[in-house]
């Protein structure tokens, strides 16, 4: 069974930049058959996906963050990770890593997440 | 802003049935399959319906799932207290290529 963890600071300054890493066992990252997606929640609202990366390595950005999001795979240590730059307290959410199908016919089934991270962008 | 437009909020009585919408565009409730997710406080979304109308096992037959044109909808019979949480409609939007979410729909079973 797949489980995904995400890691990383729970509070960044403003301007700085959010890393995080989700962690990936019970299968393959690179087994191609997904894409594996960064997706938020600032407190008290709705759900904002904020990026995916093919397991071939491809990666696809929401044009409304895509200017400060870097996302990217480390297939020796079964991982991927999110870059978010210029922070503000806008930032500031429940940032969750989750998988998707690959395969049009179930492109928004998001199983397994990981149980999210809050990140406080704060001085 | 979310791309999905849900309801803030829906409530019912225990037993009762309760509906929940969904509307998008084209690109993503139009042309693409539904899915719905439960999320009880302080937990990750959890799949109720894809593709616009299945239940991963282990779902109620409570729930249900329609769609049509640019619209969908969730629907739960027989509410029960346990009901109680926010529910987010999500769809793949081509123009995007990912997905978009609704804001969520808190229920409430009064």
């Amino acid at each position: 069974q797949v489980q995904l963890q995400e890691s990383g600071p729970g509070l960044v300054k403003p301007s700085e930049t959010l890393s995080l890493t989700c962690s990936v066992s019970g299968g393959s990252i690179s087994s191609g058959n997904y894409f594996w997606s960064w997706i938020r929640q600032p407190p008290g609202k709705g759900l904002e996906w904020i990026a995916h990366i093919y397991g071939g390595g491809s990666t696809t950005y929401n044009p409304s963050l895509k200017s400060r999001v870097t996302i990217s795979v480390d297939t020796s240590k079964n991982q991927f990770s999110l870059k978010l730059s210029s922070v503000t307290a806008a930032d500031t959410a429940v940032y969750s890593c989750a998988r998707t199908p690959y395969s049009r016919s179930y492109r928004g089934w998001y199983d397994p997440w990981g149980q999210g991270t809050l990140v406080i962008v704060s001085s | 802003q979310s791309v999905l437009t849900q309801p803030p909020s829906a409530s019912g009585t225990p037993g009762q049935r309760v509906t929940i919408s969904c509307s998008g565009s084209t690109s993503s409730v139009g042309s693409n399959y539904v899915y719905w997710y439960q999320q009880l406080p302080g937990t990750a979304p959890k799949l109720l319906i894809y593709r616009n109308d299945q239940r991963p096992s282990g779902v109620p037959d409570r729930f249900s799932g329609s769609k049509s044109g640019t619209s969908a909808s969730l629907a739960i019979s027989g509410l029960r207290s346990e009901d109680e949480a926010d529910y987010y409609c999500a769809a793949w939007d081509d123009s995007l290529s990912g997905p978009v979410f609704g804001a969520g729909t808190k229920l409430t079973v009064l």
